[in-house]
């Protein structure tokens, strides 16, 4: 079956290093999505992808990117992992172009970080 | 720009009794709506999702709500409980500008009392 999985699923690192999450879909979905999720905001959008070579920044980017090189990879990285990047990482995707709002988004499993 | 509100951060009912968790949304033209659910530890699913049309939808594990438009809410019900729907229920708008994305409420943790 198709999927889409994170990697890890829970990473502690320190204050000051590169951290690197890992997200694959086997769906073939043009449009991956990262989010963080925290007590009382909910899911906020950090990074998002039309396809390869088409990164875009949601939300709450700064401190966070993103590289899309091939369809099923979207990795995201913290450049200098900061306490307050301690949180859950979700990654999703979806069909269709540009994000089309009538195809839905599907989760991956979610990926807990902390930043110590 | 779009925007959500869970008024409600904890509810709990009783198995078999009914449920209704709040959403009012914020968005100049008709939106998107969706319902997802996210149980402990796992990632959100989709429950339902609203576009146009019936006001009314429907969607999995026996759950539907209600589009009113003109009281910008699209509420999430279920008439009868199982203590399998404990989770946390998110809502989300989308809009079409800007780049289809979609903007979540805080979410609702539902509690379910045997």
């Amino acid at each position: 079956d198709a999927e889409i999985t994170q990697s890890p699923r829970h990473k502690i690192t320190e204050t000051g290093r590169q951290v690197t999450l890992a997200c694959h879909q086997t769906w073939n979905h043009n449009n991956m999505f990262w989010y963080r999720q925290d007590l009382g905001h909910g899911l906020r959008l950090i990074h998002y992808s039309y396809g390869v070579q088409d990164t875009n920044k949601g939300e709450v980017s700064d401190g966070y990117s993103v590289s899309r090189s091939n369809t099923e990879d979207l990795p995201l990285t913290l450049e200098s992992a900061a306490s307050s990047q301690t949180s859950v990482y979700f990654c999703a995707s979806s069909d269709g172009a540009r994000g089309r709002l009538n195809n839905e988004q599907f989760f991956g499993p979610g990926t807990r970080l902390t930043v110590l | 720009a779009q925007s959500v509100t869970q008024p409600d951060i904890h509810i709990t009912v009783s198995e078999g009794a009914s449920l209704e968790l709040r959403c009012n949304y914020s968005y100049g033209a008709t939106p998107y709506l969706f319902w997802y659910v996210q149980s402990p530890g796992q990632g959100l699913q989709l429950l339902l999702k609203y576009f146009s049309g019936d006001t009314l939808v429907q969607g999995i594990k026996g759950f539907e709500a209600e589009f009113k438009r003109s009281q910008s809410s699209f509420n999430l019900r279920k008439p009868s409980v199982h203590w399998s729907d404990a989770a946390e229920y998110f809502c989300a708008v989308g809009a079409t500008g800007g780049g289809n994305k979609l903007t979540f409420g805080t979410g609702t943790q539902l509690k379910v009392e045997l």
